[in-house]
């Protein structure tokens, strides 16, 4: 099965709304790291948090490491946010590679 | 700091044909990873590097495709036969694997389509 599962698939928001992105996976992770690609675009690192909960700017992450879950949390979403955000896990301390779940396709109405 | 750097941006190649992709991590980078992204299958690892050593290449078909990191500042990706069902974009990153934490950035792919 698959080790990185992000929900939803899609997301359909109003300006201003505020969005919840999730990511379970099936080991413990080492390290975890948030990405956004706009469409055609590159990856952009987001927040790298493997536990506990960081914050920048209009973005919170919070990591339950026992409970293998990652949050994304985007405050008062603007239409430039549209686009996919994908959670990224280590499994192994020290592993190297990134094993990506499907991502959620955010799109963000004005 | 112009991030990692991956040329070219689009390659053409006609079935059978060698294709090679380069990377320029970011200077100061001891990491360089390789992946492979489709619509169908997603983001997939290919291999890395520690230290321009080949660290693991568990993702990488054995057959026709090599990497190679001759120094700190480059790694290529080649693709021997190149086929249809190769076609996708690959994206190459680098990181400072610093302990205790690091984290990937990535380059802004090349986008291979073999015809």
């Amino acid at each position: 099965g698959q080790q990185v599962q992000q929900s939803p698939a899609s997301l359909v928001l109003q300006e201003g709304e505020n969005a919840e992105l999730q990511c379970n996976f099936s080991s413990t992770a080492t390290q975890l790291q948030w990405f956004y690609q706009s469409p055609g675009g590159s990856l952009v690192s987001l927040l790298s948090n493997p536990s506990g909960t960081k914050h920048t700017g209009r973005l919170t992450s919070t990591t339950v490491t026992k409970e293998r879950r990652s949050s994304l949390h985007i405050s008062s979403s603007q239409t430039t946010d549209s686009g996919t955000y994908l959670c990224a896990i280590e499994m192994n301390y020290n592993q190297g590679k990134l094993i990506f779940g499907q991502g959620t396709k955010l799109s963000i109405k004005p | 700091n112009a991030g990692v750097i991956q040329t070219p941006r689009h390659k053409v190649t006609g079935k059978g044909q060698e294709a090679t992709l380069w990377c320029e991590p970011i200077s100061g980078h001891s990491a360089v990873f390789w992946y492979r992204q489709t619509i169908v299958q997603g983001l997939e690892f290919l291999t890395y590097f520690r230290n321009q050593a080949p660290i693991d290449d568990s993702g990488m078909p054995k057959e026709r495709f090599s990497a190679q990191m001759p120094n700190q500042s480059h790694s290529t990706l080649k693709i021997q036969s190149t086929q249809p069902q190769d076609s996708a974009v690959y994206l190459c990153a680098s990181s400072s694997w610093d302990w205790g934490g690091y984290e990937q950035y990535f380059g802004p792919g090349t986008r291979l389509t073999v015809l």
